[in-house]
């Protein structure tokens, strides 16, 4: 079992949004802006496209975003795409360690 | 560009020692990060195992803290994984990366190292 709990699949048609949540506690979530999310496709290495709850590295389009509200992060992909479709997985400090969501497998309809 | 690249044995016998090392490239390994390991099981997801400073300042999983050690080498702008008394829940790929201080900016990854724990 995850320390942290995401919806197990999330679909949206191209064009639409969708969003993901990550819910903790106060001593994950809740207690750190550390939190990051990342997106993987089969067989590849995970690609980060959020830290910090809302900062994008460089390259990543800003149809990404993420937000955090209490024990919960969200991460909203907009204008979905073809592409986007894949496996999403949220992190958070916890004071060390570092835990992890389940995973949401986001399916491009 | 810095990169990064994991190595070892693909293949574990139960109660052995899984030994990974990963090789940093392009970049200096005390230019003040932390490198760090992240594990999937096939199928699965993410769990983070660890992390170093260079100054040798380690953090551990609590529930892999009594098998695991991270260490550096900076002589050969390496880090290493020893995980002791593997079982098949240790197969996983296998995921070294950098990791910013203060922040959960994660950057540089090696490709994955797949590690099979069977006999």
């Amino acid at each position: 079992q995850s320390a942290l709990t995401q919806p197990r699949s999330v679909s949206g048609s191209p064009g639409q949004s969708v969003t993901i949540s990550c819910t903790g506690t106060s001593s994950d979530v809740g207690g750190y802006n550390y939190v990051s999310w990342y997106q993987q496709h089969p067989g590849k290495v995970p690609k980060l496209i959020i830290y910090d709850v809302t900062k994008r590295p460089s390259g990543v389009p800003d149809r990404f975003s993420g937000s955090k509200s209490g024990n919960t992060a969200s991460l909203t992909i907009s204008g979905l795409q073809a592409d986007d479709d894949g496996d999403y997985y949220c992190c958070s400090y916890a004071g060390n360690p570092w835990v992890f969501g389940g995973g949401t497998k986001v399916t491009v309809l | 560009q810095l990169q990064l690249q994991e190595s070892g044995p693909g293949l574990v016998k139960p109660s052995e020692t899984l030994s990974l090392t990963c090789t940093v490239s392009g970049g200096s390994i005390t230019s003040g990060y932390y490198w760090a390991w992240i594990r999937q099981p096939p199928g699965k997801g993410l769990e983070w195992i660890g992390e170093i400073y260079h100054s040798g300042s380690a953090y551990y999983s609590p529930y892999l803290t009594s098998r695991v050690t991270i260490s550096v080498d900076m002589s050969k702008n390496q880090f290493s994984l020893k995980l002791r008394s593997v079982t098949a829940a240790d197969t996983a790929v296998y995921y070294c990366h950098r990791r910013t201080v203060n922040s959960s900016f994660r950057d540089y990854w090696g490709r994955g190292t797949l590690v099979t724990v069977s006999s």
